[in-house]
């Protein structure tokens, strides 16, 4: 299993350009979510989504889409990227509800994104 | 809502010894996991140990083990025989049981092994 991975690792963007940051995870999991990490702040959620068709804002959702057409892919876009996005991108994912042991989310390995 | 704290603002350590990350929460729900992970370098994020807030043991994974006292609202993780390797980020993080819950991360805590 190739667990979740995400593309680019890194990217440079101009100030207005838009751009999709990229995630899959191989592992059926139904729930997906998209953190941001800044220096200080911790991981802070984006998006999430509990399954197919389904999302939700999470904290910092503005500036932000997403969709989930499949279990397996869960895309971020950046619509109009600004300064202030420049950061790390995580996408992560995890088991449905039941146990929450098995909630553990497992990450990818992030996009380092800075907007000029 | 939830709210993860860690507070310590960088942690140093000498290389064989022990250390204690502090975490503290806040949450109404009686039915939550506590989480850590550790954020190396290179930056991916690494699972260390969960605790259920049901357990009634501490958990513990090889060297790391979760000092969990509920009535304080505190989940501290314990590195016992630190390793240069151990240098690092560690977060902490909650999610409570439900449908929809999200894993809420507080900011933090930078450790640095001395040898």
């Amino acid at each position: 299993n190739a667990g979740v991975t995400q593309t680019p690792k890194f990217q440079v963007l101009k100030t207005g350009q838009s751009m999709t940051l990229q995630c899959a995870q191989d592992m059926n999991h139904e729930y997906m979510s998209w953190y941001r990490q800044d220096p200080g702040m911790g991981l802070r959620l984006i998006h999430y989504s509990v399954g197919a068709g389904i999302t939700d804002q999470g904290e910092v959702p503005n500036g932000y889409n997403v969709s989930r057409s499949t279990t397996e892919d869960f895309p971020l876009r950046l619509l109009s990227a600004a300064p202030s996005q420049t950061s790390v991108y995580f996408c992560a994912s995890s088991y449905g509800p039941g146990d929450i042991k098995y909630n553990e989310q497992f990450f990818g390995p992030g996009t380092r994104l800075t907007v000029l | 809502a939830q709210k993860i704290t860690q507070t310590q603002p960088g942690m140093f350590v000498q290389e064989k010894e022990a250390v204690t990350l502090d975490c503290t929460y806040d949450t109404s729900d009686q039915s939550y996991g506590l989480f850590w992970y550790k954020q190396p370098s290179s930056g991916e994020m690494i699972f260390l140990i969960y605790q259920g807030s049901y357990d009634e043991q501490n958990a513990t994974e090889g060297r790391y083990s979760l000092n969990f006292q509920k009535a304080r609202k505190s989940a501290n993780l314990v590195i016992s025989a630190s390793q240069l390797g151990d240098s690092a980020m560690y977060f902490c993080a909650m999610k409570y049981t439900g449908a929809n819950s999200k894993l809420t991360f507080g900011k933090g805590i930078t450790l640095s092994v001395r040898p």
